[in-house]
This record gives C-alpha cells, structure tokens and sequence, in this order.
C-alpha cells in the first residue's frame, strides 16, 4: 500500500484565490481527518469522515473552508478564497483498526500571499 | 476547558540513555492515548496505543505508561539512539472530542 496520498505538496496561491487539496486515503480505512499544524496552535483537527460521511466539522475554521468526501477513496479540501491566515500544513490522516492508529499523509504545505 | 500539555517543547539528552518525555491533560476523560513521532517537512507517524484501562504497554524499546488518577502519560524510549532524535506527539481519544494533539515535544539524542 502506497499509504495516505496527498495532492499537491507544495501550494502557493495568491489571497482570494481557490485551493482545493486532495486526498486518497488507505483502501479498506473508515475514517478521514483532515488536520492543520501551525508552530503557533500545533495539529488541530478540522474535519472528520466516517464510511465517507462528515461525523464532525466543529474544527473548521469558517465557512470559507469546506470538504467532500465522495467516495471512499477520494476526498478534498476547499478554501475560498484564500486568506494569508490560512497558511500552514494540511495533513490528510485515516484510520481503521484502533490499534493501528491514523495514517497520516506527507501534508501539503500551503502559503497564501 | 480541556488542555493537552506535554512537558517541554525540547529535551536534550546523551546516546544510549533513557528519554523520558511527559503528556499531561486536564478536563478530559480519554479511553485511550497515542503516541506518534513527527520528523520535519513528514506527517505524523504512529507508535502505540494505550487504553484507559491499561497501565502499561511497551514495544521494542519504546515504553508508555498511563495514569488516569494524575491526568498523566509517560513515554520512555531505552537506550536512546541520534535516529530517536525527532518530535514526539501525544495525542488523546475521547468520544467527546475525538483525537487531540499535543504541542509535541522535540527530542535530541546527541552521540
């Protein structure tokens, strides 16, 4: 298995532009969460997925920020429109088994100018 | 309100000695606790799992004990290597408020 894929690694988008990031979780997980690390607040959870429906979205910052999950091996994060503020590590994590633990994905690093 | 506090944000320490890294919480009642290892520009990645009703578990040499009297996790790495020189996160499971992390904590092991 090729773990937690996400896309794009790198992203810079200019304030008030749309960024969609993406991600496949591992086949046969039932949990999604997407996270944001900042030096400032650390992980923070934004929004989790159960069988591909959203179970708590309470982390999402405001309502520039929404996320999908269409089916179970594909989901996306939206921000519109950008804000500097936003900038910061998006990491896509799932999960099956409690005892395994989240998976987490490599991030996307998003800089917003 | 409920807080997640690990011991310090940097702990520096001599090969082959024993780590030893702190994860404190207060106005949570976890039914279980991870621990996950971060190194830069990586995700997280997961290490062990304790449950609420376990007081210790341990792999290789990786230890993790949990207190619910002192609100307290401690998670000892035994004769510490430089590749043990990484961020630790704890991270704690409620049904309330699912998984939260800790700020982490920077470990160094120097030779």
């Amino acid at each position: 298995d090729a773990g937690v894929i996400q896309s794009p690694r790198h992203e810079v988008t200019e304030m008030g532009q749309e960024v969609t990031l993406r991600c496949k979780p591992i086949s046969g997980h039932d949990y999604l969460f997407w996270y944001r690390q900042t030096m400032m607040r650390g992980l923070e959870l934004l929004i989790y997925f159960n069988n591909n429906v959203p179970i708590d979205d309470s982390g999402m910052p405001e309502d520039r920020f929404s996320a999908k999950m269409p089916n179970a091996s594909f989901s996306t994060l939206k921000i519109q429109p950008s804000e500097p503020r936003d900038s910061a590590v998006y990491f896509c994590a799932s999960g099956g088994l409690q005892e395994d633990g989240y998976t987490f994905g490599s991030g996307t690093r998003l800089t917003v100018v | 309100s409920q807080k997640i506090e690990q011991n310090s944000e940097a702990l520096n320490i001599q090969e082959g000695k024993t780590a030893t890294l702190t994860c404190n919480y207060t106005n949570y009642s976890p039914a279980y606790l991870q621990w996950y290892r971060q190194d830069p520009g990586r995700g997280p990645v997961f290490l062990l799992l304790i449950r609420e009703n376990e007081k210790e578990k341990r792999k290789e040499r990786l230890k993790v004990t949990f207190d619910t009297t002192l609100k307290q996790s401690l998670f000892h790495i035994t004769a510490s290597q430089p590749a043990d020189s990484a961020t630790y996160l704890c991270a704690l499971y409620s049904s309330a408020s699912k998984i939260i992390f800790g700020s982490g904590t920077r470990l160094s092991i120097r030779p």
